[in-house]
């Protein structure tokens, strides 16, 4: 399988415990993108990595999240200390990246859901 | 107003019809626009892209935009089941990164036999 490979599927966890999802993108592609998306809207930009530097933060990321890509490869999204409006689909998806309009696809993975008790 | 706005839906046509679809974006400077189709329970899929002004087809699908009216559509040809699914528009505003898109809402379409 060659696509956006998102773990886990699901999760579900109780308020204010921490969690952390994986994401591996499509290998040749140097941009990683997490969104977030709740029912009935479309997904929100929260952050993104060019190789391992995370370029990019949305206003919407509190401090309780942190991203990582290690080595520019895979990444992964933790959330402490999680609240009830945590709840929602993580998206991740990758791009090549090279700069050129051609190449700013957007490739998602299969997100993992995550539903806070 | 929001930065990226669909019609509310859900839009229902029969098969063999064609579905247009509709989304209007705040930001004039605004340089891409996107179609990703999303079935329940799964991802986005990109279906169609377009920069320029103008139409852009591919296959049953076609991509109209008018940055003069900051608008963007998508019309689907000879409309089948297997297109029920949730549009999203998104849009690249100007000097934003590549790959930092806004989304609409989504509009839910349910072609039926």
């Amino acid at each position: 399988d060659t696509g956006v490979s998102q773990n886990p599927r699901h999760k579900i966890t109780k308020r204010g415990q921490n969690v952390t999802f994986r994401c591996d993108p499509i290998s040749e592609h140097n941009r990683l993108y997490w969104y977030r998306q709740t029912l009935g809207q479309g997904p929100e930009f929260l952050t993104y990595f060019q190789n391992e530097a995370q370029l990019e933060k949305s206003r919407l990321l509190s401090d309780r999240f942190s991203a990582e890509r290690p080595k520019g490869s895979f990444s992964t999204l933790e959330i402490q200390r999680t609240e009830q409006g945590d709840s929602a689909m993580y998206l991740c998806a990758s791009s090549l990246g090279k700069g050129t309009a051609t190449n700013e696809k957007l490739f998602f993975g299969s997100g993992t859901q995550l539903s806070v008790l | 107003q929001k930065e990226v706005e669909q019609n509310s839906g859900p839009l229902s046509v029969p098969e063999g019809a064609i579905a247009s679809l509709n989304c209007t974006y705040s930001d004039r400077g605004s340089q891409s626009f996107f179609w990703y189709r999303q079935y329940s329970g799964k991802s986005p899929e990109l279906i169609m892209f377009i920069y320029s002004n103008g139409d852009k087809e591919d296959g049953r699908f076609t991509a109209q935009l008018n940055k003069a009216s900051q608008y963007v559509s998508l019309l689907i040809r000879d409309s089948q089941p297997s297109d029920s699914a949730t549009y999203l528009c998104a849009v690249r505003a100007r000097g934003t990164s590549y790959g930092k898109l806004t989304f609409g809402q989504g509009t839910i379409l349910t072609v039926h036999p």
